[in-house]
């Protein structure tokens, strides 16, 4: 078990362009979480996977976001037209089950010039 | 909706020493769990130590305790013995308990901690 991984770690776009972030889950976890964190804030809450079912998202999750989890395992979230705004921190985080303790990846940092 | 507030944005703290963060809760909820987690410097974020709602019994993780206080709606964070290792950001946050609700986290603005040699 090699705890959740999540690819790229970073990356810099230009505004208008779709980029697309995957997250490995720890192995096992039907739960997957996905959060923003912008400068000197906390984690915020995007959206939530059980299984491959996608249950819950957040009003921070415009039209232009859409997130897959296709085979309950791995999840890969997509931001289509960038703005400068979507710059952030990208974390992805997996728990066993309803209750259990959230464990995060190390995030994609993303930058939008 | 559940705010979470962490009241003291910078700390710093001799190693070896003892230092308490500060957080406090808003909820209607009855049972929940709250939960400090760590970030070192471009490291990800891991778990600290976790507080079940309905357990009256602080929670301790070896260095690490909470004083919870659910009336008051406060959990802070001691952290004894303090090491360099321990400079991290430091989030408090606040889960919903329940099998039909989402469980996702709510965190704090955090604070940093330097533990200085």
């Amino acid at each position: 078990d090699t705890g959740v991984s999540q690819d790229p770690r970073h990356k810099i776009t230009k505004r208008g362009q779709n980029v697309t972030f995957r997250c490995d889950p720890i192995s096992e976890h039907n739960r997957l979480y996905w959060y923003r964190q912008t400068l000197g804030q906390g984690p915020e809450f995007l959206t939530y996977f059980q299984n491959e079912a996608q249950l819950e998202k957040s009003r921070l999750l415009s039209d232009r976001f859409s997130a897959e989890r296709p085979k309950g395992s791995f999840s890969t979230l997509e931001i289509q037209r960038t703005e400068q705004g979507d710059s952030a921190m990208y974390l992805c985080a997996s728990s066993w089950g309803v209750q259990e303790t959230q464990y995060f990846g190390p995030g994609t940092r993303l930058l939008v010039l | 909706a559940q705010t979470v507030t962490q009241s003291q944005p910078e700390m710093s703290v001799q190693e070896a020493e003892t230092v308490t963060l500060s957080c406090t809760y808003d909820t209607s909820e009855s049972n929940y769990y709250l939960f400090w987690y760590k970030q070192p410097p471009s490291r990800q974020m891991i778990l600290v130590i976790r507080q079940e709602a309905y357990k009256q019994q602080n929670a301790t993780e070896n260095r690490f305790s909470v004083n919870f206080q659910k009336a008051a709606k406060s959990f802070s964070l001691k952290i004894s013995d303090s090491q360099l290792g321990d400079t991290a950001m430091y989030f408090c946050a606040f889960m919903k308990q329940g099998v039909y609700n989402n469980n996702d986290m709510r965190f704090g603005a955090g604070t940093r901690l330097t533990v200085k040699p």
